[in-house]
């Protein structure tokens, strides 16, 4: 069963950094793209990043361009999300997703996602 | 205020049959097929549909996507308690930075 488990999130100080951490099961993780898509309290979704099985195609929301970074060690079948310079807009439950393909393509959907983990951006 | 368009709320009665609606541009869903996601109470977002109208296994034929020109649908038949949810649409959009958009969501009531 394809699983994928988010942690790292918690409470931080505006301009304060965190690292999203996504642990994938389940699949051979370095054969498919993989995404952070977020969720504000209320709100509705938002892709935030994506990356290529390879490390080698990357994209970033405006929103968060310059301050997040995504990597991924496929050793150890994890993605991550490096967030700097956090803001109170950036409140929200950031979801892993999975690509169908290695790299990401407008013919392409997230499948499936997991449970996400709660970052709060507050003084 | 979201690239693609939904209609905040839909309601239906059990039985009923429900559709809702997205709307886009020729840069998103005018040039690149819609999958839609459907997230339960206090859960994580589910594949419903990808590829305009094709459905992952174990998802009932109750559910069925469409999409024409710059607009797509979810249409939801034999409407039973537990497809109360929130359903989003998303695209890729040819024109953003950040290629994937998403609608601002629909939250369908099952009178």
């Amino acid at each position: 069963e394809v699983q994928l488990v988010e942690s790292g999130g918690g409470l931080v100080q505006p301009g304060r950094s965190l690292r999203l951490s996504c642990a994938a099961s389940g699949f051979t993780f370095d054969d498919y793209a993989m995404h952070w898509v977020r969720q504000a309290p209320g709100k509705g979704l938002e892709w935030v990043s994506g990356i290529s099985w390879n490390s080698g195609s990357i994209g970033y929301a405006d929103s968060v361009k310059g301050r997040f970074t995504i990597s991924r060690d496929n050793a150890k079948n994890s993605l991550y999300l490096q967030m700097n310079s956090l803001r109170a807009e950036d409140t929200a439950l950031y979801y892993c997703a999975k690509d169908p393909r290695a790299v990401t393509h407008p013919l392409n959907w997230f499948d499936p996602w997991g449970q996400g983990t709660l970052v709060t951006v507050s003084s | 205020q979201s690239v693609l368009t939904q209609p905040p709320s839909a309601s239906g009665t059990p039985g009923q049959r429900v559709t809702i609606s997205c709307s886009g541009s020729s840069s998103n869903i005018g040039s690149n097929t819609v999958n839609w996601y459907q997230q339960l109470p206090g859960t994580a977002p589910k594949l419903l549909i990808y590829s305009n109208n094709q459905r992952p296994s174990g998802v009932p034929d109750r559910f069925s996507g469409s999409k024409s020109g710059t607009s797509a649908s979810l249409a939801i038949s034999g409407l039973q308690s537990e497809d109360e949810a929130d359903y989003y649409c998303a695209a890729w959009d040819d024109s953003l930075n950040g290629p994937w958009v998403f609608g601002g969501g629909t939250k369908l009531t099952v009178l």
